[in-house]
């Protein structure tokens, strides 16, 4: 079964500095993988995925991720923060093997953006 | 708006009532999931569909927690006599196809359970 793991609760960022959330995971063959961005009040909302192909995969916002086989890691980046990308930011995992599957989502990470 | 779009946006409820939390995926989705998010938790899977027929439903806490999609299109989460625990947000979702694909979620019903 899958697994994600968060390890970050919360980081505080000021507004203009670079950013890295972080996000492993668990699953025996080579996984799908998303980063969601929660607002308040609002739904979840797809920021980039990683299917196949190149693991560097460049999302809406600015934002980037880099899937690391050899970490079983999937790291969120954006170079320069802006006080809009306050929010929680959830990764989450598909198996690739059996057709659709649920979603398993890692705890989710708070991010706060100051002056 | 295309979206996916669930109702009502906020419930509350009194403890022994039953709740009907209705989702209605983006046009021509086959899949349509359900899940539960608590505060200050990710969301946790509960059921999903493709097409009418209900795929898995080990994520269903309780037997109280029932779900239907009777047409392959709108979905119903029902829970039955509600407890204060059921309280969370309810998240709904689509996808296109029953290959993996990205899925798009709706804006969640807030469940308050008195």
């Amino acid at each position: 079964a899958q697994s994600v793991t968060q390890p970050d609760i919360h980081i505080t960022v000021s507004e203009g500095a670079s950013l890295e959330l972080r996000c492993n995971y668990s699953y025996g063959a080579t996984p799908y993988l998303f980063w969601y961005v929660q607002s308040p009040g609002q739904g979840l909302q797809l920021l980039l995925k990683y299917f196949s192909g190149d693991t560097l995969v460049q999302g809406i916002k600015g934002f980037e991720a880099e899937f690391k086989r050899s970490q079983s890691s999937f790291n969120l980046r954006k170079p320069s923060v802006h006080w809009s990308d306050a929010a929680e930011y959830f990764c989450a995992v598909g198996a690739s093997l059996g057709g659709n599957t649920p979603l398993v989502f890692g705890k989710g990470t708070r991010l706060s953006v100051i002056a | 708006g295309a979206g996916v779009s669930q109702s009502p946006r906020y419930k509350v409820t009194k403890r022994g009532q039953d709740v009907a939390l209705r989702c209605d995926p983006i046009s021509g989705h086959v899949s349509l999931y359900w899940y539960r998010q608590a505060l200050g938790q990710g969301p946790e899977f509960l059921t999903y569909f493709n097409y009418e027929a209900q795929q898995d439903k080990s994520g269903l806490p309780n037997d109280r927690f029932s779900a239907e999609r009777p047409e392959g299109s709108i979905s119903t989460l029902t829970i039955q006599r509600t407890e204060q625990r059921d309280s969370a947000m309810y998240r709904c979702a689509s996808s296109l196809a029953t290959a993996q694909e990205t899925q798009y979620f709706g804006p969640g019903t807030r469940l308050l359970v008195l």
